[in-house]
């Protein structure tokens, strides 16, 4: 089955600075690739996904970068504020999702 | 619009005793469906997923069983509740290929 494995566990930057979330999976069948933000005892929520056929996306300070032949994938958040710390998850699918094990991301102010 | 219910919000069982969590999704039909726990402070762990009514795939061996009677239901279940069972159960659904959306959660604790 697939296996993602994600990227520092725990990360702490300043406000203003970006953070950078680094997943990697082993399915090369994988064809969709969605972050999920998880604030403390609160569901996950989508903030951005990408697909196979596609090697970059954003959405205002928020972009994910896919490299299919290195089967990784990465998370990159700019100008940083406090409102984005929380619990971020990597996932890959080619059926079900199979998620990373979660990066903590802290802003401090 | 489609919204996904979970229920019971928190729980809080004695080992050895059933369970029983229940999500049940609206404003669509023949979603995937899934099972998913998270252990504190850990990652999402997937349990069950289901593709249609009856369809059931068990990702982790485990005391707990999954079924889905009804389309948009997507029952959780356990004879005998164990400690490591205690988590954040999340369900959630999908079509076919896509984003997956989380449920509010049932936070289980067993004692």
């Amino acid at each position: 089955g697939e296996n993602v494995e994600q990227h520092p566990s725990t990360l702490s930057v300043q406000e203003g600075d970006s953070a950078v979330i680094k997943c990697t999976y082993s399915d090369s069948a994988s064809n969709y690739f969605p972050w999920y933000k998880q604030e403390l005892g609160k569901r996950p929520q989508l903030i951005i996904d990408i697909r196979s056929n596609v090697g970059e996306k954003k959405d205002q300070r928020i972009a994910v970068t896919l490299n299919k032949t290195a089967k990784h994938f990465s998370l990159h958040i700019t100008e940083t504020q406090p409102e984005d710390s929380a619990v971020y998850f990597c996932a890959a699918s080619g059926y079900a999702l199979n998620f990373g094990k979660g990066t903590s991301l802290l802003v401090t102010p | 619009s489609q919204t996904i219910h979970q229920w019971p919000a928190t729980l809080v069982q004695p080992v050895g005793s059933p369970l029983s969590l229940e999500c049940t999704v609206e404003g669509t039909s023949n979603p995937n469906l899934y099972w998913y726990r998270q252990a504190a402070g850990r990652g999402l762990q997937l349990l069950f997923y289901s593709v249609g009514i009856g369809q059931i795939s068990s990702e982790v061996p485990q005391n707990l069983s999954a079924s889905r009677p009804q389309d948009r239901q997507f029952i959780l279940s356990s004879k005998k509740l164990l400690l490591s069972d205690s988590g954040f159960y999340l369900c959630a659904w999908s079509l076919p290929v896509g984003e997956q959306f989380f449920g509010p959660g049932t936070r289980l604790t067993v004692l």
